[in-house]
């Protein structure tokens, strides 16, 4: 059972305009949630993350905002810019006597010119 | 800053080989990670560890070993290889209980079992 999901394989977005990439997960658990970015040929680097006690945070031109009675989360990019393409994944870290970080499928994000 | 550094970054195996990836973290982290990426599957939890002398498995550990000799050091095993372990993989650390939750990444390996 895949306990963090994105549903959206692929995102293309204009230039400018808001990107909105979503995660559902289903474990009550989860303390925490992070959003990566990675480009080809690299590894993952962190964006920005968000604790299971808030629902929104914000840093610069990225908010992540978290549902927990809908068990989902959501980043923002505003304005979104071509650099912005890349796969993003949504992360969760749960606590089970040790922390492990889960992740989504990924989202593809192509910003257009 | 180095951070996370995994050896060798590609290599290519044939069926039945075995091989060793390196992972090393200077940040003094407790908690380290293997990670896979295949397409479509995003990544999936190999095994980790939280501690020197310790590790346990994760989503997907058949046919891999790891070793936490030292706290630094993180290593990933094939003994056999097959093809279906063709692979992106990620080595990541963490502190733990920080603040942000933050995994910091490897640039990554990747392997080809042919």
């Amino acid at each position: 059972d895949q306990q963090v999901k994105q549903n959206s394989p692929s995102l293309s977005v204009q230039e400018g305009r808001i990107s909105i990439l979503n995660c559902d997960y289903t474990n009550s658990m989860f303390d925490y949630f992070l959003w990566y970015k990675k480009y080809p040929a690299e590894g993952p680097t962190f964006l920005i993350s968000i604790s299971s006690i808030k629902d929104k945070n914000e840093d610069g031109r990225f908010t992540v905002f978290l549902n927990k009675s809908a068990k989902h989360l959501s980043l923002h990019i505003v304005p979104s810019q071509p650099g912005d393409s890349a796969v993003y994944f949504c992360a969760a870290r749960g606590f089970s006597g040790t922390y492990k970080y889960i992740f989504g499928t990924g989202t593809r994000l192509k910003v257009l010119a | 800053n180095a951070g996370v550094t995994q050896t060798p970054k590609f290599r290519v195996l044939k069926t039945g080989q075995s091989m060793t990836l390196l992972c090393a973290q200077d940040m003094n982290h407790e908690y380290m990670y293997w990670y896979r990426q295949d397409p479509g599957m995003g990544l999936r939890l190999i095994h980790y560890s939280v501690g020197e002398g310790t590790t346990a498995k994760g989503e997907v550990p058949d046919g891999y070993n790891v070793s936490r000799l030292k706290k630094q050091n993180f290593l990933l095993g094939l003994e056999s290889a097959a093809p279906s372990q063709t692979s992106v993989y990620f080595c990541a650390s963490s502190l733990g209980a920080a603040n942000t939750g933050e995994l910091f990444f490897g640039e990554g390996s990747r392997l080809t079992v042919l």
